[in-house]
């Protein structure tokens, strides 16, 4: 079955412990993107990623690191996680950058203490 | 960028169609218009997209007016798995190391109830 996939599906942690939450996408697709989404905020893009190696900056990337050092995965990276980054995230991939449906995760709801 | 308008909420009734609309006065030449959908705390879902012409898929149907100002989505007999909030997006093109961003920019969208 095609699909992204997301780990863990909650976390609850403490401030300054980092945590890296995964993502996977088993549909071969270039273009993979991280979103927040926060009540009243809705969805904002963190990170982006065109293709293998290649990463760049969305609306609300302070505080994220991404990398990309296989096509099928996209992890995202809390060094010193922070309360105002308790969130609802989403990971999103799609075939290319260009005019193609994304595809979203099943979120990862993450507390931050 | 162009911006999107959707009312806040609607309803409708079971088996009924539901008729989602989105002005995007601002569209230019180039960008679609996309609908997605989710469902209390999901990931988003693509439901359909379109550029000029009318389009219909197994979810939906997708009515452009000829000036590409505004859209509609239809559900044609709405159940009640169909409760959820749906988004109208018109696809953003930025530069970018690489290559273009085409992020999908999501606004307040439409709180769609659908009700026995």
């Amino acid at each position: 079955e095609a699909q992204v996939t997301q780990n863990p599906r909650y976390l609850i942690t403490v401030t300054g412990k980092k945590l890296t939450v995964t993502c996977s996408q088993n549909m071969n697709h270039e273009y993979m993107s991280w979103y927040r989404q926060d009540p009243g905020l809705g969805l904002r893009q963190i990170y982006y990623s065109m293709n293998v190696e290649v990463t760049d900056k969305g609306d609300v990337p302070e505080g994220y690191k991404v990398s990309r050092k296989e096509k099928r995965n996209f992890p995202l990276i809390l060094e010193s996680p922070s309360p105002n980054q308790t969130s609802l995230y989403f990971c999103a991939s799609s075939l290319s950058g260009g005019p193609d449906t994304q595809y979203f995760g099943p979120g990862t709801r993450l507390t931050v203490l | 960028d162009a911006k999107t308008t959707q009312p806040t909420s609607m309803d409708c009734a079971e088996g009924r169609a539901a008729n989602l609309p989105c002005n995007h006065s601002t569209i230019s030449g180039n960008e679609y218009v996309y609908w997605y959908r989710q469902i209390h705390s999901q990931g988003p879902q693509y439901i359909i997209h379109g550029l000029k012409n009318n389009e219909t898929n197994e979810m939906a149907s997708l009515i452009i007016t000829e000036d590409r100002k505004s859209s509609t989505l239809i559900l044609p007999h709405a159940t009640l798995r169909d409760t959820a909030v749906y988004y109208c997006i018109v696809r953003v093109g930025l530069g970018g190391s690489g290559g273009s961003n085409y992020k999908l920019t999501f606004g307040k969208g439409t709180l769609l109830t659908v009700n026995p």
